[in-house]
């Protein structure tokens, strides 16, 4: 199985910030990588696919890099609404893993 | 307006079964793979299980190989998973996702989530 480490699991941060936030997989994932926001009680929704492809409505402050083993996602400029649990996913083979999750929080 | 609906939720010993649905309107169900995902309270993520739009894979995760069936029904738009020997653990919300291969499998809609609780 594939694992997903994101690193932090949790971070601080302020409005206005530039936050980013990386995933490794255990072995190569090539682009199947995605990432996901979730809002407490929610389900979650896709931020950014295949690396680094910006799902529609999704804002462009928000950007995805990375292939093979080695992934990050950037958050420009932190808003009030992107407090959440970030996550990613790979869908190269199955398992399905995800990562952990970092929890991104108010400073 | 494309949506996915979770249902079949609920209490349930161990040792029991129960049969979740996930209903699909919108779009064209039997051209997606769907998946089932699962977040036990206060924790993280983990895919449970993946079926082809034609119903010809399915995979499943270690921790529910053997109890869980994931199946559909493309001529009903929905989508299942029966769970049997329930245990503790298997206690989370569980959200049903549809993949869509342009995105290399990416989960791109996703329902509200049903909650399964194993307790006695």
């Amino acid at each position: 199985d594939i694992q997903m480490t994101q690193s932090p699991s949790s971070l601080s941060a302020s409005v206005g910030d530039r936050v980013t936030i990386t995933c490794r997989a255990s072995q190569s994932v090539s682009s199947y990588l995605h990432w996901y926001q979730q809002k407490p009680g929610k389900a979650p929704k896709l931020l950014i696919y295949t690396a680094s492809s910006l799902q529609s409505g999704v804002p462009s402050r928000f950007s995805g890099s990375g292939s093979g083993t080695d992934f990050t996602l950037t958050i420009s400029s932190l808003q009030p609404q992107d407090f959440a649990t970030y996550y990613c996913q790979q869908s190269y083979s199955t398992p399905r893993t995800f990562g952990q999750g970092t929890k991104v929080e108010i400073k | 307006e494309v949506q996915l609906v979770e249902s079949g939720g609920g209490l349930v010993q161990p040792g029991g079964s129960l049969r979740l649905s996930c209903a699909a309107s919108g779009f064209t169900f039997s051209s997606y793979s769907m998946n089932w995902v699962r977040q036990a309270p206060g924790k993280g993520l983990e895919w449970v299980s993946y079926i082809s739009s034609s119903s010809s894979s399915t995979y499943y995760a270690d921790s529910v190989k053997g109890r869980f069936t994931i199946s559909r029904d493309n001529a009903e738009n929905s989508l299942y998973l029966e769970m049997n020997s329930l245990r503790a653990e298997d206690t989370a919300v569980y959200y049903c996702a549809r993949a869509w291969y342009q995105l290399l499998n990416a989960l791109d809609v996703w329902g509200q989530g049903t909650t399964v609780t194993v307790a006695s």
